[in-house]
């Protein structure tokens, strides 16, 4: 069965430092993975997708197929990156995702 | 559009008391899922729909929990009788996987069930 592990509950950076939002996987096939986002009082929307290689709000995420992971990275935090962060995997056959636990991001300015 | 609509968003109910939360998903998508939110287990899925019919409901904790899609407008989670471990924030979200969406979701707002 897949398996998503952020170990770390709680990040808490300053601001312009930079971050990463650890993501490790199992799966025994192909992962389609994704991070998610969660600001404070809004809903739960798709941050970034693997597929598309692209850069969200200054975040990237590589996928590590040697060692399953699939970490978040910023260079330069900023205050309005706080939020809890899921990483997920969809299971292609099920076609439901599979979440992490999440991690709280704190920004100090 | 204005998105996965999610009711009531919040319910407070005494133990064994039925409860029913409803969901009506972004008009067009084909699949319709249900997960539950605890600090303990984090985001875990109950139930999924294609094109209203239920695909897996192996998340669905017992038989104290039931859900329906009678039509691709709404969706109902039905728990009877509730228990205090009940208690959580319900999250329904849609998606347009048919069209090489998997993994794109969109939810609602949640529903906070406070069961005491």
């Amino acid at each position: 069965a897949q398996r998503v592990t952020q170990p770390e509950k709680l990040l808490s950076v300053f601001k312009g430092a930079p971050v990463e939002l650890k993501c490790n996987y199992s799966y025994s096939g192909s992962p389609e993975l994704f991070w998610y986002v969660q600001y404070s009082r809004q809903r739960l929307q798709l941050l970034l997708r693997h597929i598309s290689r692209e850069s969200i709000k200054g975040f990237t995420a590589d996928l590590n197929k040697g060692e399953t992971s699939f970490h978040l990275k910023k260079p330069f935090a900023q205050e309005e990156d706080s939020a809890m962060y899921y990483c997920a995997l969809v299971d292609t056959g099920r076609r439901a995702l599979t979440f992490g636990s999440g991690t709280r991001l704190q920004v100090q300015p | 559009d204005a998105g996965v609509i999610q009711s009531p968003r919040h319910e407070v109910t005494e133990m064994g008391q039925e409860v029913t939360l409803r969901c009506k998903p972004i008009s067009g998508h084909d699949y319709l899922f249900w997960y539950r939110q605890t600090m303990m287990r984090g985001l875990e899925l109950l139930i999924y729909f294609n094109n209203n019919v239920p695909i897996d409901d192996s998340g669905m904790p017992e038989d104290r929990f039931s859900a329906k899609m009678p039509n691709a407008s709404f969706s109902t989670l039905k728990i009877q009788p509730s228990e205090p471990r009940d208690s959580a924030v319900y999250f329904c979200a849609s998606s347009l996987i048919g069209q090489g969406k998997a993994g794109e979701l969109f939810f609602g707002e949640g529903s906070r069930l406070t069961v005491l």
